[in-house]
């Protein structure tokens, strides 16, 4: 089956750790992309890459970081520069229209 | 830049009555635009797009969405509701930054569907 997988699905990490979040995609697509999601703000973005070894800065991209070594796999590091870092992160890739299709999600929780 | 407003950020509706959910944007060109649809602590899942050609598209679920571009509108609409469309709704429009090659969609803040029995 073609798709995106997020994983885990939920998280829960200290204050001060830093945590990993995995999506990989089977669909062939270059672009990637990571979102973050609290209630009532919409998606915000936090990086994308449209190839191998190469991303951008989304809106909110203090305290994450990426890399892009394979173009099945666009992992997110939440550091410990990020100051309210629990919430719901989605990541996304593209396709020729400018269409997104989205994985699952993570839920991550720092106490 | 682009910008995404969503008006309405709860709606509710009885089952079997029409829906209508708006979406308005600004764009300088001719607008990518979509209609997502997510269920609690899903991903989102694409309902349709508009890209070119007829400005009234079919997505799947029995919604459609209209494009105006007068109005700068992409409403998204479906004859009768059913319990199992109670979601949050977004509507995104997308854009290419020439400069550097990127493309990306901005969304707006979503709508939360309630259906009443």
């Amino acid at each position: 089956d073609g798709g995106i997988t997020q994983s885990p699905k939920y998280l829960f990490r200290k204050e001060g750790q830093n945590v990993t979040l995995s999506c990989e995609q089977n669909l062939n697509h270059d672009a990637m992309y990571w979102y973050r999601q609290d209630p009532g703000q919409g998606l915000r973005l936090i990086y994308y890459s449209q190839i191998v070894n190469d991303f951008q800065k989304g809106d909110i991209a203090e305290g994450y970081s990426v890399s892009r070594e394979k173009k099945e796999s666009f992992p997110l590091t939440v550091t410990s520069a990020q100051k309210n870092p629990t919430a719901f992160y989605l990541c996304a890739t593209m396709g020729q229209h400018y269409e997104q299709y989205f994985g699952p999600g993570t839920r991550l929780t720092v106490t | 830049a682009q910008s995404v407003t969503q008006p309405d950020i709860h709606i509710t509706v009885s089952e079997g009555a029409s829906l209508e959910l708006r979406c308005n944007y600004s764009y300088g060109a001719t607008p990518y635009l979509f209609w997502y649809v997510q269920s609690p602590g899903q991903g989102l899942q694409l309902l349709l797009k508009y890209f070119s050609g007829d400005t009234l598209v079919q997505g799947i679920k029995g919604f459609e969405a209209e494009f105006k571009r007068s109005q700068s509108s992409f409403n998204l609409r479906k004859p009768s509701v059913h319990w199992s469309d109670a979601a949050e709704y977004f509507c995104a429009v997308g854009a290419h930054k020439w400069n550097s090659g990127y493309s990306t969609l901005t969304f707006g803040k979503g709508t939360m569907l309630l259906v009443s029995p």
